[in-house]
């Protein structure tokens, strides 16, 4: 089965400056998807990024940019220009491409502070 | 992206009765799933709801205490029965296909007392 481990409990930037939160996986499949989710206060889980393993390019979104490392089995998210809606729990989450096993692995989450 | 209606968005309920949890998606998905979210914690999946048939389970959650229904590609629910103060959670619905991302309800806060 896959796992996912975020060893980063809880994280915390200066507004403005730059913050990346680590995440790994394990698993044995060649193809899959990786995501990276916020969920603030409100509950609502937005997603923020996500990397097809097959693609070696990183995945980029304006502020939010991932690091994948396949043969590590690495995805951290680098957050640039941190902002104070940017403070939110983070997840990182993995899905594998197999029918009937598309189901959303996610990591233990880290907590994301923004200091003004 | 598809938008995910949940509700109720949150509810306080008396220990052994049962709550249903409604999901709406605004459009046809082919995977629905239905996670819980305890205080402090990651999500942990229950079910995978299956259109047109029986849900499929995750470990530690059966069919009696958590019953699914998926009566079509756009629809869910999840009914919490006999709930105990343990059942105390935060109850999330997604919705995706195979090729695009899951989306979320905006989750169901539950506390029983």
């Amino acid at each position: 089965a896959q796992t996912v481990t975020q060893s980063q409990p809880e994280m915390s930037v200066q507004e403005a400056e730059t913050v990346t939160l680590s995440c790994t996986y394990d698993t044995s499949e060649s193809d899959y998807y990786l995501f990276w989710y916020k969920q603030p206060p409100s509950r609502q889980m937005i997603l923020v990024i996500r990397q097809e393993a097959y693609k070696q390019q990183n995945a980029t979104e304006n502020r939010f940019s991932v690091n994948f490392q396949k043969a590590a089995k690495s995805f951290s998210l680098k957050i640039s220009d941190s902002q104070l809606g940017d403070a939110a729990m983070y997840f990182c989450a993995y899905r594998s491409t197999i029918q009937g096993a598309q189901k959303l692995v996610f990591g233990q989450g880290t907590r994301l502070t923004i200091n003004p | 992206s598809a938008v995910i209606s949940q509700k109720p968005s949150r509810d306080i309920c008396q220990r052994g009765t049962s709550l249903t949890i409604q999901c709406q998606v605004d459009s046809q998905v082919t995977m629905m799933f239905w996670y819980r979210q305890q205080p402090g914690q990651s999500l942990t999946l229950i079910a995978t709801a299956n259109q047109g048939s029986e849900a499929t389970y995750e470990s530690g959650f059966v069919i009696d205490k958590f019953p699914i229904s998926r009566p079509n590609l756009t629809f869910s629910t999840l009914t919490v029965s006999n709930m105990s103060p343990e059942d105390s959670s935060i109850y999330l619905c997604s919705g995706g296909s195979v090729y695009t991302e899951a989306f979320f309800g905006q989750g169901t806060r539950l506390t029983v007392v």
